[in-house]
């Protein structure tokens, strides 16, 4: 258990809806990462915050957006939603948010467009 | 444009004998690589990670190997065991302005054998 938990563990839904995807970071960890799995595409970086700040961006899609909150816990909110949007979504923490610093990745919620 | 690549989709070895996972990488701007395992159904799993100003980094029956010259890295377990069985990925960082990423390779399936 890395202690980064992830809900819901599974989501399916329509094409054109708007999910949103929650993460809990470890205990003392200040920076939040998000990752997609898909088939063809492998793990690939969306998003990071540091503190509540958005401190790198990958190729996230402009229906895609995140923020980190207070308490540290970071939400990805999912658009529009299309087929092709179906795959993994992992969250990651680390403590300090530098390049140096293990990323510990939670469990994932698997998601479904029909 | 594939920047951390794994040429083996898949690495079947025997219980005891050692596995070897391999991983290039084209960015020379990667200072930071690490390990990841993976289970189904669940986030991956840090195993070990080296920086740039080592060669080697030791962690149990784990070893990972880098050779920045061709840009080259390679993890090995000693001895292998079932349990081992999983999916590993490569992963890479740069140092970047702000924040930081992973860059992932595509995986290795290691299957051992009993």
């Amino acid at each position: 258990d890395s202690g980064v938990t992830q809900t819901p563990k599974h989501l399916i839904t329509a094409t054109g809806q708007r999910v949103t995807l929650r993460c809990s970071p470890r205990s003392g960890d200040l920076s939040v990462y998000w990752y997609q799995q898909s088939l063809d595409q492998g793990l690939q970086f969306l998003i990071q915050y540091y503190n509540g700040e958005e401190r790198a961006k990958g190729n996230i899609l402009e229906r895609f957006s995140a923020q980190q909150f207070p308490d540290l816990h970071s939400e990805l909110n999912l658009s529009s939603l299309e087929l092709g949007d179906s795959a993994l979504y992992f969250c990651a923490s680390s403590r300090m948010g530098r390049p140096t610093d293990t990323q510990y990745f939670g469990p994932g919620t698997r998601l479904t467009v029909l | 444009d594939q920047q951390v690549k794994q040429n083996s989709p898949s690495l079947s070895v025997q219980e005891g004998r050692i596995s070897i996972l391999n991983c290039d990488y084209t960015n020379s701007m990667f200072d930071y690589f690490l390990w990841y395992k993976k289970y189904p159904a669940e986030g991956p799993t840090f195993l070990i990670s080296i920086s740039s100003i080592k060669d080697k980094n030791e962690d149990g029956r784990f070893t990972v190997f880098l050779n920045k010259s061709a840009k080259h890295l390679s993890l090995h377990i000693v001895p292998s065991q079932p349990g081992d069985s999983a999916v590993y990925f490569c992963a890479a960082s740069a140092r970047e302005t702000s924040g930081s990423r992973l860059t992932f390779g595509e995986g290795t399936q290691l299957t051992v054998n009993p």
